[in-house]
């Protein structure tokens, strides 16, 4: 079975340059979440979706990041413009209803 | 503040043995609980999880213990082995299947 799958794993970029990271939920779960982890803060969630809409995006720092689910196989999270601060392991997740959460593989963001 | 907490950041024991990481938590709207496992350069991966209705919860070698008046939970390895050896989150939700609030991590290392 295909678990999450996110892309790019690793991602590094300059100051000022947007950034866009995907993740492909476990097919049949409905809810996806986007989680970053970092030294100081640990893994700390950002946003997410039941049945592509977004339910809780209170995780998301600053208007420089927006999270997208066009469908129910695909979700995007965009850093623009990126900053070093930015600079994490993002990981996507996805559950079926009550369920316990599946993480994909990180996506290695840094930003110069 | 910190609402999941891990208050020790590494634990050490010998194959075989058993292995009791402990997590507390202080919001009493939490009532399903989880433990996941990470390696290095991977997403958490999910070991076990055990709802507010209960106090343990047993999968081969994984129980997880829940104190809900001491906010307490705890997750026993038995037998310990090498291959255990990662960092274990311990995870947090006021319902399951909404957002998790993870615990700092502890590192086990387990000893052959």
């Amino acid at each position: 079975d295909a678990g999450v799958i996110q892309s790019p794993r690793h991602e590094v970029t300059e100051m000022g340059q947007e950034v866009t990271l995907r993740c492909k939920p476990i097919s049949g779960h409905n809810s996806l979440f986007w989680y970053r982890q970092t030294m100081m803060r640990g893994l700390e969630l950002l946003i997410y979706f039941n049945n592509n809409v977004p339910i809780d995006d209170s995780g998301m720092p600053e208007d420089r990041f927006s999270a997208k689910m066009p469908n129910a196989s695909f979700s995007t999270l965009k850093i623009q413009p990126s900053e070093p601060r930015d600079s994490a392991v993002y990981f996507c997740a996805s559950s079926y209803p009550q369920g316990p959460q599946y993480f994909g593989p990180g996506t290695r963001l840094l930003v110069l | 503040d910190q609402q999941v907490k891990q208050n020790s950041p590494s634990l050490s024991v010998q194959e075989g043995r058993i292995s009791i990481l402990n997590c507390d938590y202080t919001n009493s709207m939490f009532d399903y609980f989880l433990w996941y496992k990470k390696y290095p350069a991977e997403g958490p991966t999910f070991l076990i999880s055990i709802s507010s209705i209960k106090d343990k919860n047993e999968d081969g070698r994984f129980t997880v213990f829940l104190n809900k008046s001491a906010k307490h939970l705890s997750l026993h390895i038995v037998p310990s082995q090498p291959g255990d050896s990662a960092v274990y989150f311990c995870a947090a939700s006021a319902t399951s299947g909404s957002r998790l609030t993870f615990g700092e991590g502890t590192q086990l290392t387990v000893n052959p």
